[in-house]
């Protein structure tokens, strides 16, 4: 099946520099990536995702690379602010035998400081 | 979300005991997903169903148990067997009106609030 790398576990930038989170695939027919945002206790948000037919897609100060060579997509967010604290996934869609569902990643835990 | 309600927010069970989760979605969605996530963890999938009474196994779901009676509900029951029920569970859905099943590939999929279990 699927499996899902996620780096770094955690990430800790200054306000106002940039984060970068990158995730690899197994699966080459997977064709979905989407990330999502997580506060604490609460439910995870999608912030973007993007299809295998394209290679980058971008959405204000968050966009997300994807290379169907390497297997590997990135979330790039930029001017970094206090409120982007949080635990964000990537995930990938998985079209193995009658499964269609996400795989995701262990998760990274970006803070942000003021 | 405000389409997808799970209930209740806090759960506790007693030992030998089954419980069920509710999970309810008005935003037509032909998928829905039950996701198990424990401290400081990713998302791991329980069970998933793509259409009106059928269901299918994820990657973690001995000890629990789905039904899809409805298009609008997916309730989860986690039984004596599940010997760590402790984690926060969330539901999710996704599709809509008059997309294929295989379209559900390429779908975002909208999460509830969770609710967080534990053992008594």
């Amino acid at each position: 099946g699927e499996n899902v790398e996620q780096h770094p576990s955690t990430l800790s930038v200054q306000e106002g520099d940039s984060a970068v989170i990158k995730c690899t695939y197994s699966d080459s027919a997977s064709n979905y990536f989407p990330w999502y945002k997580q506060e604490l206790g609460k439910r995870p948000q999608l912030i973007i995702d993007i299809r295998s037919n394209v290679g980058e897609k971008k959405d204000q100060r968050i966009a997300v690379t994807l290379n169907k060579t390497a297997k590997h997509f990135s979330l790039h967010i930029t001017e970094t602010q206090p409120e982007d604290s949080a635990v964000y996934f990537c995930a990938a869609s998985v079209r193995a035998t009658g499964r269609r569902a996400l795989t995701f990643g262990s998760g990274t835990r970006l803070q942000v400081q003021p | 979300d405000g389409g997808i309600t799970q209930s209740p927010k806090y759960l506790f069970r007693k030992e030998g005991q089954n419980v069920t989760l509710s999970c309810e979605q008005n935003l037509n969605h032909d998928a829905m997903y039950w996701y198990r996530q424990d401290p400081g963890q990713g998302l791991r999938l329980i069970y998933y169903s793509q259409i009106v009474n059928d269901f299918q196994k994820g990657d973690i779901a001995e000890g629990y148990s789905v039904s899809r009676e409805k298009k609008e509900s997916f309730p989860l029951t986690v039984t004596s067997a599940q010997k760590n029920p402790t984690a926060f569970y969330l539901c999710a859905s996704s599709g809509g009106q008059g997309v294929p099943i295989v379209g559900n590939v390429g779908q975002p999929q909208h999460f509830g609030d969770g609710t967080r279990l534990s053992i008594l």
